[in-house]
């Protein structure tokens, strides 16, 4: 079975604050996606990468940062926080060869406040 | 630009009818369509998906339809179940750019007892 872990599964912080999310996939698969969810909008991609060191500008990247450290791990970046940014956020990976790219495995979200 | 459309945004069936979930889409570099199942409270998990090369594809109560010339898709569940009430979201992976994958807004579906 997939195992994609993010955390915090839930974060606070105020207006200007700086946030990381973490995503560590443990499925040696090469692609992985932060999207956001909120209700009308359905799942929007902000970032995604192919393998370490690479990152790709998703349709809603204003805002936010991302960098693939590592094959295993994923981070989102939020430097300067604002309520806009209080969302749903997911992690997602996925193997990255042929017809079975697109069959996404999600994490648990993160679930982030921005007051 | 919403770049995958679904359509309805709601819908209630009664148990044991038949739902049908529509989706379309305009980028031809689109080549593979998954559709996920969200739950509340839950992430989203694969259902069912079919790829270019395909017009139709089945498993168990799920069927989509394939239409490629008008770039349409449709999810059909048979004998719908109360259990299969959800956020059903259509996929679509450019098979260009790098694989990225795109939903659409989804459709939520309440199936009565």
């Amino acid at each position: 079975e997939a195992a994609v872990t993010q955390s915090p599964r839930n974060k606070v912080t105020v207006t200007g604050g700086n946030v990381t999310l973490s995503c560590r996939q443990t499925n040696s698969h090469n692609y992985m996606y932060w999207y956001r969810q909120d209700t009308g909008h359905g799942l929007r991609l902000i970032h995604y990468s192919y393998g370490a060191g690479n990152l790709q500008i998703g349709d809603v990247p204003d805002g936010y940062k991302a960098t693939r450290t590592t094959q295993e791990d994923f981070f989102l970046l939020l430097e300067l926080a604002s309520p806009s940014q209080t969302s749903l956020y997911f992690c997602a990976s996925s193997p990255g060869q042929g017809r079975d790219t697109g069959q996404l495995y999600f994490g648990e979200g993160s679930k982030l406040t921005v007051l | 630009q919403q770049q995958v459309r679904q359509s309805p945004q709601s819908l209630t069936v009664w148990e044991g009818e038949t739902t049908i979930l529509n989706c379309s889409y305009e980028d031809s570099t689109f080549d593979y369509f998954p559709w996920y199942r969200q739950f509340p409270g839950k992430s989203p998990a694969l259902l069912i998906a079919i790829s270019l090369v395909s017009n139709k594809k089945e498993d168990g109560r799920f069927t989509i339809f394939f239409n490629k010339r008008e770039k349409k898709l449709s999810l059909h569940i048979t004998d719908s179940q109360p259990g299969d009430s959800a956020t059903y979201f259509c996929a679509a992976r450019r098979g260009t750019n790098a694989y990225k994958v795109i939903f659409g807004k989804g459709t939520h579906l309440h199936v009565l007892p």
